[in-house]
């Protein structure tokens, strides 16, 4: 298995809603990633996960809230989200630097998010 | 990680080759050249990468020049399935903290008429 699944593809939500983004992997990174991504404009990086550790977060609100349950899943949880947060989301993979198969990163599709 | 410039945008006729050009003036000694694209709503898809010598895949080419200030990747035939938006984009591979940030720029369009 060679990709990155995010799921769902496309969400409409609320201010007030809370939803979760899921990203999975089967490929053995150990390193995860979430982007953000406006229309016209290229992926702006907002998390980074290594072996289950948050190990950077670049100045993101609290609203959007990280989670890696496992070395294969990367959640993204969203609470009251404004409409300026619509954008694509992201996700992507790694190996670590320990690992070194491949340098490459895996991006899933996204999630497509419309805050209403 | 240093900062790359690349002409924001390029055409392409089909079956040609595709040369599309990126500087990287102050990249340092382990530092890599990466090249990804981005083809309208996808994510983006790594296509090559290099730290001195010259590499080719199934993909693509990449040349860098031997001073590593600037870098050509190359479609050798292009198809209407290349257009898409070409990152170029250098970061250290290991160590350190900055292995994470894969930091986009503003990319080439590349589009490709038949």
């Amino acid at each position: 298995d060679t990709e990155v699944t995010q799921t769902p593809k496309h969400l409409v939500m609320g201010m007030t809603n809370k939803k979760s983004l899921k990203c999975e992997q089967h490929m053995g990174h150990r390193a995860m990633y979430w982007y953000k991504q406006k229309a016209k404009k290229p992926p702006e990086l907002m998390f980074v996960y290594s072996y289950e550790k948050l190990s950077i977060n670049e100045s993101v609100p609290s609203r959007f809230s990280p989670e890696c349950p496992n070395s294969s899943l990367l959640n993204l949880h969203l609470h009251a989200l404004q409409p300026e947060d619509s954008a694509l989301y992201l996700c992507a993979s790694s190996p670590s630097p320990a690992q070194r198969r491949s340098y490459g990163y895996t991006f899933g599709s996204g999630t497509r998010l419309t805050v209403v | 990680d240093a900062k790359t410039t690349q002409p924001p945008s390029m055409d392409c006729a089909e079956g040609r080759a595709a040369n599309l050009p990126c500087n990287h003036s102050t990249i340092s000694g382990n530092e890599y050249v990466y090249w990804y694209r981005q083809i309208h709503s996808q994510g983006p898809q790594y296509i090559i990468h290099g730290l001195k010598n010259n590499e080719t895949n199934e993909m693509a080419s990449l040349i860098i020049t031997e001073d590593r200030k600037s870098s050509t990747l190359i479609l050798p035939h292009a198809t209407l399935r290349d257009t898409a938006v070409y990152y170029c984009i250098v970061r250290v591979v290991a160590g350190g903290t900055s292995y994470g940030k894969l930091t986009f720029g503003q990319g080439t369009i590349l589009t490709v008429h038949p």
